[in-house]
């Protein structure tokens, strides 16, 4: 059972271009979520979905990011204009019940994708 | 505000020994989960030990095991038998059903053989 799926691992991008990320989550699982790790820092949350809903974008800044996850294919997390500030690693999760759900609320973790903005 | 703190930027053991990672948390809830994440040099999110709030019983996987004080909102993760795989960054994290998880920012283990 392949694990959560993340591509690019590494993505260089000039200030103002755009960043698209991908992620497939874990077989069996329709929850995905998006984290973003500054260097030296720990993982702060930016958006929840569940297929073809976005559940809770909370963490998500309120411009220039966007993410979707389609009935088919995997969750993007897209980034426009890009600025120096966006470079960190970004880690999708996935679940299989959705949150909240007693006893099933262990996300496991993709690679991450480590952007860098020059 | 949920908040995780972890007090420990970095800690570091000899091999083989046991060595303690703390953590504390701030919540209102009732029900909520606590987990610890390790980090290795590949950047990949590792799931250590999970832990339900409303069971009395420390979880234990292995060589590790967690002390939870529910009511000191403490949740400190305890490395026996220290190995050398074990170095890596380790973070705590808070959820519940109303809340996505919350991360400490981490604690550098290094191992000393």
């Amino acid at each position: 059972n392949a694990g959560v799926m993340q591509n690019p691992r590494h993505l260089v991008r000039r200030r103002g271009q755009e960043a698209r990320l991908r992620c497939s989550p874990m077989k069996g699982h329709s929850h995905v979520y998006w984290y973003r790790q500054l260097p030296e820092e720990g993982l702060k949350f930016m958006v929840y979905l569940q297929k073809e809903n976005i559940i809770d974008e909370s963490g998500m800044p309120k411009e220039r990011f966007s993410a979707e996850f389609p009935k088919e294919g995997p969750s993007i997390l897209r980034i426009q204009q890009v600025v120096r500030g966006d470079s960190a690693a970004y880690f999708c999760a996935s679940s299989r019940f959705r949150r909240g759900l007693a006893g099933t609320d262990t996300q496991y973790f993709g690679p991450g994708t480590r952007l860098t903005v020059l | 505000a949920q908040t995780v703190t972890q007090s420990q930027p970095e800690m570091s053991v000899q091999e083989a020994e046991t060595v303690t990672l703390s953590c504390t948390y701030d919540t209102s809830e009732s029900d909520y989960y606590l987990f610890w994440y390790k980090q290795p040099p590949s950047r990949q999110m590792i799931l250590v030990i999970r832990q339900e709030a409303y069971k009395q019983q420390n979880a234990t996987e292995n060589r590790f095991s967690v002390n939870f004080q529910k009511a000191a909102k403490s949740f400190s993760l305890k490395i026996s038998d220290s190995q050398l795989g074990d170095a890596a960054m380790y973070f705590c994290a808070y959820r519940s059903a109303a809340h996505d998880m919350r991360f400490g920012a981490g604690t550098r283990l290094t191992v000393k053989p």
